[in-house]
Formats: C-alpha cells, structure tokens, sequence
C-alpha cells in the first residue's frame, strides 16, 4: 500500500515556468512534509520543508502549499531555471521526522531554456 | 565539513553471492537510515539506527538483508545470497535525530548479474 502519491510523473515546462508538483498521503499521524531534490547519480537533497501547523511555505523561488483537510500538498517552483532539471520526491514522517520517510514515486522535471 | 560518505560507489555482483555495502554518516549524527532506490521506484525505507539500536527493522525485505552499526557510527549493510531484485541503488543518510533533515549519502549502484 503507497501512502504517499506523487503526480505527475514527469514534466516538461520552458524556462520561467511554474512547475506543480503534486502529493497526497493517507496516514493522517503523518506530521513532517519534506521536499527532496536528486540529480543524476546524486543522492536526494532536501530542497524544503513544512509542518502541518502551517498553510504555505516559501524558500526562495520553491513554495510548499498544504492542505490538511484534504491531505494533500504540493511544490511550486516560481521563475523555472533548466538547472532546476532533476527529479524531485516528496515524502512524510512521523515523530517530526526523526523516524522513516515515506516518499512518493518521484517527478521528472524538465526545464527548456 | 564532510558528508555522508559510501563504499563502494558500484558493485557487481553474481547471483548468490554475499555483498557489503558501508556508510559513514556526517560525525555526530546519532540516527542512520539506510533506503533502497529501484529504477522508477521512490526511496523504499530498509531500517533505521538510533546509536547502535535498530529500533525499526520493518523495511528488510526479507532474512537475507541484515544490517549493524558499529560504535554509533558506521553502518554496514549486507545482503545474502544476492538475487536479480536485489539490484537498486542503495542509499544511507543520517541525521542529528534532535533535527529533522535527513541528509543523504551519493548511494551504492549494486547490479547482480
């Protein structure tokens, strides 16, 4: 059973873009909402995060939305660069995120210069 | 300072036999992780240490994937018995346990031939 899903799959957007990722959970104990950001033959690195006391979070051009009740929260990246080009992983822990991360498939996204 | 470090960065290995794969985590980092990436697969959680306990084993796939940590530092993971499925990049991350990022290792690209 995935407890986290991840649309869409892969993206192609031109420079400038607003890129949408979107996530969806079912275990509503879930309290840790991490963005991970891989390149080619890198490990995942955390791009951003956020807690479910809070609606929205922003961290230079990459924005969390979070909807609780629906649970559901996605990642918005504003003004998209091709070095954005990478696949991006959503995931939720429990316990404020000292224990597992549960993660989604993954999103390839593809920026055009 | 020094990340999450990996050995060795590739592995082929014929089926049935034993492999080894290492972590050293960022110094001080007391929690260790240990996932599996499949191609087009997410991050799949094997287990996680806090100091040298593994108070979550729930992720081994089965009694082949065993794993220990040494002196609240190094992890070695090892599979028995190595099958065809077994073949996926291998990733360790640790974290302060005390902060919630979890900060990921370049992987271990293990093929079974």
């Amino acid at each position: 059973q995935q407890q986290v899903k991840q649309s869409p799959q892969s993206l192609i957007v031109q420079k400038g873009g607003i890129p949408i990722i979107n996530c969806a959970y079912e275990n509503t104990a879930f309290d840790y909402f991490p963005w991970y950001q891989q390149f080619p033959g890198k490990g995942p690195a955390l791009l951003i995060a956020i807690r479910p006391d809070v609606s929205e979070k922003k961290e230079g051009r990459f924005t969390i939305s979070f909807n609780k009740s629906a649970k559901q929260f996605s990642l918005h990246i504003m003004d998209s660069q091709p070095g954005d080009s990478a696949t991006y992983f959503c995931a939720a822990s429990t316990q404020g995120g000292s224990e597992k991360l549960v993660f989604g498939k993954g999103t390839k996204l593809t920026v055009n210069p | 300072g020094a990340g999450v470090s990996q050995s060795p960065s590739n592995k082929v290995t014929e089926k049935g036999k034993d492999v080894e794969l290492r972590c050293d985590p960022i110094s001080g980092h007391t929690a260790l992780y240990w996932y599996r990436q499949s191609l087009g697969q997410g991050l799949e959680f094997l287990i996680y240490f806090q100091g040298n306990s593994a108070p979550d084993k729930s992720g081994l796939p089965s009694d082949r994937f065993s794993a220990e940590r040494t002196g609240g530092s190094v992890s070695t993971l090892t599979i028995q018995r190595t099958q065809q499925e077994d073949s996926a990049v291998y990733l360790c991350a640790s974290s302060t346990y005390t902060t919630d990022t979890q900060y990921f290792g370049p992987g271990t690209r293990l093929t079974v031939l």
